[in-house]
């Protein structure tokens, strides 16, 4: 049984570029929630997917949107990329407020 | 917003030695997570302890939802220990607010 699987591993974008991410949640699982962890720090909130709906936002601007798609999986759009969006990108997926289990991440440098 | 602090920032252990790390949110909650994160950066999920107490081999937490805290113990630690343990706590909506971290180094 597959976990929560995460692709690119690794992605290196340029300022004003966009970029998508993409997630696939543990068999089983109904709910994505996507985090921004920097360096040294926790992982921050961005939002989370439930009944391919965004139902809970946390203090991201506009530039992030996402998606959820019938089958579960989720995408994470970031536009007009900055150097402070240089992180890493978790997604965790659970059966609906049950625990989270996380991917290994997409960690994105900005140049 | 509900502020979520842990503590001790950093712990250095010998081999062998037991520890405590402590969570304190300031304000009710849905939920509690406690995570460890290895050095590759994978979050791993050690409990899911909204109250009570449970146990999983040489770890073990208890949440006290009305005094607004939860605690790690670690009892026998191994340098397989090492890492970054994380409280999660999720708010009255679908929000899950993470802290800053302990940091446990294990020395063999």
């Amino acid at each position: 049984d597959a976990g929560v699987t995460q692709s690119p591993t690794h992605l290196i974008k340029t300022r004003g570029q966009q970029v998508t991410l993409r997630c696939s949640p543990k068999s089983g699982h109904d709910t994505v929630s996507w985090y921004q962890q920097a360096l040294g720090q926790g992982p921050q909130f961005i939002f989370q997917y439930y009944e391919e709906e965004e139902r809970q936002r946390g203090n991201f601007p506009d530039r992030f949107s996402g998606h959820q798609f019938p089958n579960y999986s989720s995408e994470l759009n970031v536009n007009a990329l900055l150097l402070g969006d240089s992180a890493l990108y978790l997604c965790a997926s659970s059966l609906n407020r049950d625990r989270h289990t996380f991917g290994p991440g997409t960690r994105l440098t900005v140049t | 917003g509900i502020q979520v602090e842990q503590s001790p920032p950093d712990l250095i252990l010998q081999e062998g030695a037991n520890s405590t790390l402590r969570c304190n949110f300031s304000d009710s909650v849905n939920n509690l997570q406690w995570f460890h994160q290895n050095p590759w950066g994978q979050l791993i999920n050690l409990f899911y302890i909204p109250s009570g107490t449970k146990q999983n081999g040489r770890l073990s937490a208890t949440t006290v939802a009305t005094e607004r805290y939860s605690l790690l113990y670690i009892s026998s630690s191994q340098t397989t220990d090492s890492g970054v343990y994380f409280c999660a706590v999720e708010t009255g909506g679908f929000k899950t607010i993470f802290g800053a971290g302990t940091r446990l180094f294990v020395k063999a």
